[in-house]
């Protein structure tokens, strides 16, 4: 089983458009959560880290359920320019190594 | 403030040749990842350096990859003899420490002939 699963999609949305999707991660001991957000044939960077109680910047929303141990990322009001792949990143507490997802894929139509 | 810094972007070589990467992370991180990238997968990371100790290198192939991280700051990752299966994006990023955010540079795109 890997670490990190995500659904890959792709979510196909249109402008404006609510989209969410989730991540499930393996290590119960896991204590730091991130989305990046990678752009074709560019690195990942960073969209926000995810907090215990939750946390918004803007349109995007993050939860994490360390109970049933998987985090999601919502975006309102979606853009033509949040098309990217979400990239779910989790690090453990023992050994401090960051497990990334294989991504989700995010297409906004106009 | 700079970010990660990764040389060369493209590299183009016949296998069974040697190459090397090099990155300069952000001033101040003391923790240093090298990952690889292949199509329509997330980033799987080979070493990571906190300072200039290799504390977590399990993935790195060690018969044909090394790496080194010399004065805790810049580093190297090098494969001799390459192969065609080596052929991928090869990210480096750094964190201030190991337990916050990574910041990644460009990537290097290695293609394997």
């Amino acid at each position: 089983r890997k670490e990190v699963e995500q659904d890959p999609g792709p979510f196909n949305v249109p402008e404006g458009a609510t989209v969410a999707f989730n991540c499930t991660y393996s290590n119960s001991a896991s204590q730091s959560f991130f989305w990046y957000r990678q752009d074709c044939r560019k690195e990942p960077k960073l969209l926000m880290s995810v907090y215990s109680s939750g946390n918004e910047d803007g349109r995007f929303t993050a939860q994490l359920n360390r109970a049933s141990q998987y985090i999601s990322l919502l975006i309102r009001d979606s853009k033509l320019s949040d098309s990217a792949t979400y990239l779910c990143v989790v690090g453990s507490s023992n050994d401090y190594k960051l497990s990334f997802g294989a991504g989700t894929t995010v297409t906004v139509r106009a | 403030e700079a970010g990660v810094v990764q040389s060369p972007r493209y590299k183009i070589i016949e296998k069974k040749q040697p190459v090397a990467f090099w990155c300069n992370p952000i001033s101040g991180h003391n923790t240093l990842y090298w990952y690889l990238q292949n199509l329509g997968q997330g980033p799987e990371l080979l070493i990571r350096y906190e300072n200039e100790e290799a504390v977590d290198d399990s993935q790195l192939p060690k018969d044909r990859f090394s790496a080194e991280r010399l004065k805790g700051v810049d580093s190297t990752l090098k494969i001799q003899p390459a192969e065609l299966g080596d052929s991928a994006v090869y990210l480096c990023a750094s964190s201030r420490d190991r337990d916050t955010e990574a910041f990644f540079g460009q990537g290097t795109r290695l293609t394997v002939v």
